[in-house]
């Protein structure tokens, strides 16, 4: 079974450009993360999708970062424009929830994308 | 909010050492408590979970006991090895919104 697929694995941009994201997750799982990991921190939750549904959002800066997933499977998240402050490691995770709103279970993650804003 | 600390790292043991990496939580609920783990160039894949009080998470030689009263998931292992070395991240979720630990990094020397 394939896992959670990430692309790209490394972007270095400068600021104020543009940059997208995007996760493919394990077949049939319904609930999809997007994380920031800094240097030498753990993963920050950003936003959580019930399948095509963005049920927690609150960590999301919205004025500069957008998320989509708009058939329930794959997903994009986008920052624009990017800043100094945003090289950081995104992960994508996704998991499989029985019932909604069920106290996570195991999350499956990707290998993440390496940004480097410049 | 909930909260995940773990000791700082890196960890730095000889081949077949004991390892104790400690992690405390804080959380208004009763949540379920995590072991990940990250190896280099590779994403954060689940090691043990305990999902209530007094259960015992375990996983190749590794085991966590979810201490309610001291509201701990210590991490421990009784003989390491060079391939364990890596990124040990204790996460918990209280419904909804999973919190992680800032990692602690385990190094085992030959």
């Amino acid at each position: 079974e394939a896992g959670v697929v990430q692309s790209p694995r490394y972007k270095i941009i400068e600021k104020k450009q543009p940059v997208a994201f995007w996760c493919n997750p394990i077949s049939g799982h319904n609930t999809l993360y997007w994380y920031r990991q800094n240097l030498g921190q753990g993963p920050e939750l950003l936003i959580r999708y019930e399948n095509e549904e963005a049920v927690d959002d609150s960590q999301l800066p919205k004025d500069r970062f957008s998320a989509e997933r708009l058939k329930g499977v794959d997903s994009t998240l986008k920052i624009q424009p990017a800043e100094l402050g945003d090289s950081a490691v995104y992960l994508c995770a996704s998991s499989y929830s029985r019932l909604a709103g069920e106290r996570f279970d195991e999350q499956f993650f990707g290998p993440g994308t390496r940004l480097t804003v410049l | 909010g909930d909260s995940v600390t773990q000791m700082e790292g890196p960890v730095t043991l000889s081949e077949e050492a004991c390892l104790t990496i400690n992690c405390t939580y804080t959380a208004t609920g009763y949540p379920s408590l995590f072991w990940y783990v990250q190896y280099p160039g590779e994403g954060l894949q689940l090691l043990l979970k305990a999902t209530k009080a007094d259960d015992k998470g375990s996983n190749k030689g590794f085991e966590a006991t979810y201490r309610k009263e001291t509201t701990s998931f210590h991490l421990e292992k009784g003989s390491v090895q060079v391939s364990d070395s890596a990124v040990y991240f204790c996460a918990l979720s209280d419904y909804y919104i999973p919190t992680f630990g800032r990692g602690t990094s385990l190094i085992v020397h030959p």
